[in-house]
């Protein structure tokens, strides 16, 4: 069985420090992984994929197949990062259900 | 362009009572998505439909039922409302399967 786990319920820093969302997954097959993110009173939207390989607002996320890892990173952490985000996995191909993790906080204080 | 539009925003029901929740896009796009959003929980899938004329169960399928009317619409039905479905509903919808491109701003569903 698939799923996403995202250990942290809430992760709170300061303004200009790094941040690490952590996600790690299982998955037998070849999976596709994502991260969402939802800012206070807007929809949820997607942020970035790993097959892009593109950085979004500052973040980046690299897929680890060894540690079976997609965590997002940003090198600086802005006010406006503030959000829930979600990590997600599908596969690549097949029949699939696309799942999200079950969402990290981040609150980045002045 | 509006995406993803859900109706109604809010709405409060009594245990038994049966609810349609409506979605339309319109991105053209094949897919179509319901998920629930509960506290701690993170989203899970109650149903999606990977093209027109198809639906598939999600991880909760549960007390549901759901109509892909057309292309645009995917609208998810109650039945019989019990007080363990009041959560906010999300709609989504993507080009071609996969994950969910385009959210909807979701429906807040209480059930007493």
């Amino acid at each position: 069985a698939q799923r996403v786990t995202q250990p942290e319920k809430l992760l709170s820093v300061f303004k200009g420090a790094p941040v690490e969302l952590k996600c790690n997954y299982s998955y037998s097959g070849s999976p596709e992984l994502f991260w969402y993110v939802q800012y206070s009173r807007q929809r949820l939207q997607l942020l970035l994929r790993h097959i892009s390989r593109e950085s979004i607002k500052g973040f980046t996320a690299d897929l680890n197949k060894g540690e079976t890892s997609f965590h997002l990173k940003k090198p600086f952490a802005q006010e406006e990062d503030s959000a829930m985000y979600y990590c997600a996995l599908s596969s690549s191909g097949g029949s699939y259900i696309p799942t999200f993790g079950r969402g990290t906080s981040l609150i980045v204080h002045p | 362009n509006a995406g993803v539009t859900q109706t109604p925003k809010f709405q409060v029901l009594k245990t038994g009572q049966s609810m349609t929740l409506q979605c339309a896009q319109d991105m053209n796009h094949n897919s179509m998505y319901w998920y629930r959003q509960d506290p701690g929980m993170g989203l899970r899938l109650i149903y999606y439909s990977a093209s027109e004329g198809t639906t598939d169960k999600g991880e909760v399928p549960n007390g549901y039922n759901v109509s892909r009317l057309n292309k645009r619409e995917f609208s998810l039905r109650l039945e019989s409302a019990a007080p363990s479905q009041t959560s906010v509903y999300f709609c989504a919808s993507s080009l071609q399967g996969g994950q969910p491109q385009h959210f909807g701003d979701g429906t807040r569903l209480s059930i007493l």
